[in-house]
């Protein structure tokens, strides 16, 4: 699977967009990009995944690059619940079971 | 539709004891995953198994360390012989098929202390 690059941490302020970048500049043409986020002590929580298209849902916008060397992960109106380390994973799509790696992440932190 | 529930939430163990955790996929769910993250540190797999059968140990201890997903009941990781450099949380994730495009659910995750 592809390697990840995010920036160690983030601040954002609170009611503001938060803009969590990602660059997988090595993903082959059948790598989804998915994004989960880690709020201190709990299990990790699925966001949002996409394979060439920009996808929305409830929770966030992703907005890949036409090449798919790199994605966006958008929160429109961050708040302080959102704080949390943040995870792009690229995971090949082969029926083959593969299981999502986990890098270092994001550590978002949403300011008042 | 309740989501993946492991058990139990805190586990004190001394050393030399035997661990076990419990992790129920959601319903029609027949992949699980554990992953292990130790204080400070990152998620790490461990184990991938369908019903029945162990389709990925690569990331297991080569000792004390097993796993198992059995027909009926939940998936059980056991530590034996516990040592303090066990101590961790334990997520358990479960998805309904292997395929990318699919993303995992994850419980809350058993937090172990060895003492």
């Amino acid at each position: 699977d592809a390697k990840t690059t995010q920036p160690t941490s983030m601040d954002c302020a609170e009611g503001r967009a938060a803009n969590l970048p990602c660059n997988h500049s090595t993903i082959s043409g059948n790598e989804y990009v998915y994004w989960y986020r880690q709020i201190h002590s709990q299990g990790p929580q699925y966001i949002i995944h996409g394979l060439k298209n920009n996808e929305t849902n409830e929770m966030a916008s992703l907005i890949i690059t036409e090449d798919r060397k790199s994605s966006t992960l958008i929160l429109p109106h961050a708040t302080l619940r959102d704080t949390a380390v943040y995870y792009c994973i690229v995971r090949v799509d082969d029926n083959a079971g593969n299981m999502l790696t986990f890098g270092g992440g994001t550590r978002l932190m949403v300011k008042p | 539709n309740a989501g993946v529930m492991q058990n139990p939430r805190h586990l004190v163990r001394r050393r030399g004891q035997e661990a076990r955790l419990r992790c129920s996929p959601m319903k029609g769910h027949s992949h699980v995953y554990w992953y292990r993250q130790l204080p400070e540190e990152g998620l790490k797999f461990m184990v991938y198994l369908q019903k029945e059968n162990i389709i990925d140990e690569s990331g297991m201890p080569k000792e004390r360390f097993s796993a198992e997903f059995p027909k009926e009941g939940p998936s059980i990781l056991r530590i034996q012989q516990v040592v303090r450099g066990d101590s961790a949380a334990y997520f358990c994730a479960s998805s309904p098929r292997t395929a990318a495009g699919y993303g995992y659910t994850f419980g809350s995750g058993t937090r172990l202390t060895v003492v």
